[in-house]
């Protein structure tokens, strides 16, 4: 069965401390992953993207992912918060492009 | 850019109505996707087309219907609106399998009273 699994709904940080927001997956077959970040009452807009070619990910704003096949992860990371990262965002998995199993999501909170 | 757009972002019906939503999408891509969101719940699949005049029913299609004439245009119905279909409806678009994500409209907030 394919599964996403955001284990955290909520994550809060200080403006400039790192930002991690975990995911996991389910797939019987090789996945493709990504994140997606929602602003307040806007559209899903793609951070970043993996689909079995380097494992490290980068995206946009500064925002990375590790894909780990043996801990089925795939955590997303910023090195350094900032006001404007504070949104909703959603870990995605498919295998053939045609279903995507969305995780359900993880408000962060980014403290002046 | 890709762009996908949506007929309406606020959209007030009263119960019973007919609703139509629309999507556009200016890639040329093959699927198209409607979803609801819902605090809580995450987001869920209504429909899905893969082609023009097919169409795949998603986890949650009760009281929706869709239709998709051409292949840049995605229509969601609500046939006969109701208060549990008030919620933020977003529509999104993809190349067939194999070839990329999804790109997603700005949504469309339905309040039904």
């Amino acid at each position: 069965a394919q599964s996403v699994t955001q284990l955290d709904s909520h994550v809060s940080v200080s403006e400039g401390t790192p930002v991690l927001l975990r995911c996991n997956y389910s797939s019987s077959y090789s996945p493709s992953l990504f994140w997606y970040v929602q602003h307040p009452n806007k559209g899903l807009q793609l951070l970043l993207k993996y689909t079995s070619a380097a494992t490290l990910v980068k995206g946009i704003n500064g925002f990375e992912a590790e894909f780990k096949k043996s801990e089925t992860s795939f955590h997303l990371t910023k090195p350094s918060a900032h006001m404007s990262d504070a949104a909703e965002y959603f870990c995605v998995h498919t295998y053939n492009f045609n279903k995507f199993y969305f995780g359900s999501g993880t408000k962060l909170n980014v403290k002046p | 850019d890709v762009k996908v757009t949506q007929s309406s972002r606020y959209l007030v019906k009263r119960t019973g109505e007919k609703v139509f939503l629309e999507c556009v999408q200016d890639m040329d891509h093959e699927n198209m996707f409607w979803y609801r969101q819902d605090p809580g719940l995450g987001l869920r699949l209504i429909y899905f087309s893969y082609d023009v005049k097919m169409k795949e029913k998603g986890d949650i299609p009760e009281g929706y219907s869709v239709s998709r004439e051409k292949k840049e245009r995605f229509s969601l119905i609500l046939e006969s609106a109701s208060t549990n279909q008030t919620s933020m409806y977003l529509c999104a678009s993809s190349f067939r399998q194999g070839r990329g994500e999804q790109y997603f409209g700005p949504g469309t907030r339905l309040t039904v009273t």
